[in-house]
């Protein structure tokens, strides 16, 4: 299986920063790579695809970036909704697998 | 816009098999990969497999030996059966719909409780 990494498990931001978020996959999954927003009590919800294709709806202050085994989520000018967890999972190979989640806090 | 829904009970003895449901509304079921997907806080997000209108599945192997999964094109749903269960296997069980690799539509999640 491809082991997806994100190296910190929360990061202490303020409103307004720049945040980035980091993935590490354990092998080279080219850009096959998504981004997951979850709140407490939802299910998660597709932030960006494909490394860098952002999903319909979502807010263009995120992009993703990256290839091959390392990988990031940034977030321009944080807003108050968007505190919440942040997952990668690679969709290079079956079984698809996630990270264990970046938990943005105040 | 499609919806999809989970449901099944909440309470399931050890040894015994889980089975759950996905209602998906608002469009087809044919055309698309729909997935099972768990998380408990132990092991985060786990992928457990996914199907495909034409009967085609793929299990996460860690899982292959216990789960079973099948659709009903005419009901518009999807279900999942897990054996022979322990406690390890109580988490939050979510259906999705997948497209390019990435899940883009999720069910809301149900708890499932392992216990006697």
């Amino acid at each position: 299986d491809i082991q997806m990494t994100q190296s910190a498990s929360s990061l202490s931001v303020s409103l307004g920063d720049r945040v980035t978020i980091t993935c590490r996959a354990s092998q080279n999954i080219r850009n096959y790579l998504n981004w997951y927003q979850q709140k407490p009590g939802k299910a998660p919800k597709l932030l960006v695809y494909d490394e860098s294709s952002l999903q319909d709806g979502a807010p263009a202050r995120f992009s993703g970036g990256g290839s091959g085994t390392d990988f990031n989520l940034t977030i321009d000018s944080l807003q108050p909704e968007d505190f919440a967890t942040y997952f990668c999972q690679q969709s290079y190979s079956a079984p698809y697998t996630f990270g264990q989640g970046t938990k943005l806090e105040i | 816009q499609v919806q999809l829904r989970e449901s099944g009970p909440g309470l399931v003895k050890p040894s015994e098999t889980l089975s759950l449901t996905c209602t998906v509304s608002g469009d087809s079921i044919i055309d698309y990969y729909f997935d099972w997907i768990r998380q408990s806080p132990g092991k985060g997000l786990e992928w457990i497999g996914y199907l495909y209108y034409t009967g085609r599945t793929y299990y996460n192997p860690s899982l292959k030996s216990r789960v079973t999964l099948s659709m009903d094109t005419s009901k518009n749903h999807f279900s999942l059966n897990l054996s022979s269960v322990t406690a390890a296997d109580t988490a939050i069980y979510y259906c999705a719909r997948r497209r390019r690799g990435a899940f883009t539509d999720w069910g809301q999640g149900t708890l499932v409780s392992v216990s006697s």
